[in-house]
C-alpha cells in the first residue's frame, strides 16, 4: 500500500529537549516536505527536499532542521523545542513529474511544555 | 507570490442540502494546480479533488465538484447532497508549476458543520 508514515503520532515534551519526528514514504517519490498546521493559519511549509541530499527552507524554517540521506526518509529535527512549536505536523511526498498528487502522512501532534 | 483565500471561517448546512465552499487564489504563474482537502476531527488530510490550470472541464469526484472560474481566480468546492460525515475542516490549496519545488500554499480553512 502506498503511504507516508510518521512517528510518533503524539508527543508531549519539555522546552529544550531535542526531538526527531520521522517521516518515511514507500513510493520512491523525489519530493518531500514538512508542514505545520496552526489554528487560523492553515498549513505552512517548514522545509522541503527535491531529492537525496537536496533540502531547502520553506516559509517557517526557524527552529527546525531536516536531512535527506535516503530517498524514502525525511526526518524533522527540533534541536531545542520551544512552546511556540506546539503544533500539528504533516509530512508529504509527491513524484516530481506529476502535479496532481500529494500524499500526506497522518500527522504528528506535538506539545512543548 | 501565491496566495489562497478562504473567506468562510465556518458554515452550517442542513443534511442533504448542497454546499459551496469558497476559495479564491492569486498567482502570476500560468501553470498551477488547485486542491481541496478534508480534515476530519481525527486530523488526517484527505484529498478530495484536483484541478489543473489548463484543464478545460471542471473536475468532479463523486459528490464533489470544483467550480473553476479562471478569470475570476476562484476554485469553489461544491458538495452535493451533504451528509453528516461531511462535517470537517476543508482546505483549499495551490501548487505552482510542476517543474521545481511543488510546495502547496494553503488557505485558512472552512469548518463545515452538517446539521441533521
Amino acid at each position: 500500500e502506498a503511504q507516508v508514515t510518521q512517528n510518533p503520532r503524539y508527543l508531549i515534551t519539555v522546552t529544550g529537549k531535542k526531538l526527531t519526528v520521522t517521516c518515511s514514504q514507500n513510493m520512491n517519490h523525489e519530493y518531500m516536505s514538512w508542514y505545520r498546521q496552526d489554528p487560523g493559519l492553515g498549513l505552512r511549509q517548514i522545509y522541503y527536499s527535491m531529492n537525496v541530499e537536496v533540502t531547502d527552507k520553506g516559509d517557517v524554517p526557524e527552529g527546525y532542521k531536516v536531512s535527506r540521506k535516503e530517498k524514502r526518509n525525511f526526518p524533522l529535527i527540533l534541536e531545542s523545542p520551544s512552546p511556540n512549536q506546539t503544533s500539528l505536523y504533516f509530512c508529504a511526498s509527491t513524484p516530481l513529474e506529476r502535479g496532481d498528487t500529494q500524499y500526506f502522512g497522518p500527522g504528528t501532534r506535538l506539545t512543548v511544555l | 507570490a501565491q496566495k489562497i483565500t478562504q473567506t468562510q471561517p465556518g458554515m452550517f448546512v442542513q443534511e442533504k442540502e448542497a454546499v459551496t465552499l469558497d476559495c479564491t487564489y492569486d498567482t502570476s504563474d500560468p501553470s498551477y494546480g488547485l486542491f481541496w482537502y478534508k480534515q476530519p476531527s481525527s486530523g488526517e488530510m484527505i484529498f478530495l479533488i484536483y484541478q489543473g490550470s489548463y484543464d478545460q472541464q471542471n473536475a468532479t469526484e463523486g459528490r464533489y465538484s470544483l467550480n473553476f472560474q479562471k478569470a475570476r481566480k476562484s476554485a469553489n468546492l461544491v458538495i452535493s447532497a451533504s451528509q453528516l460525515g461531511d462535517s470537517a475542516m476543508y482546505f483549499c490549496a495551490m501548487r505552482g508549476p510542476i517543474q521545481g519545488a511543488q510546495k502547496l500554499v494553503f488557505g485558512q480553512g472552512t469548518r463545515l458543520t452538517i446539521n441533521p
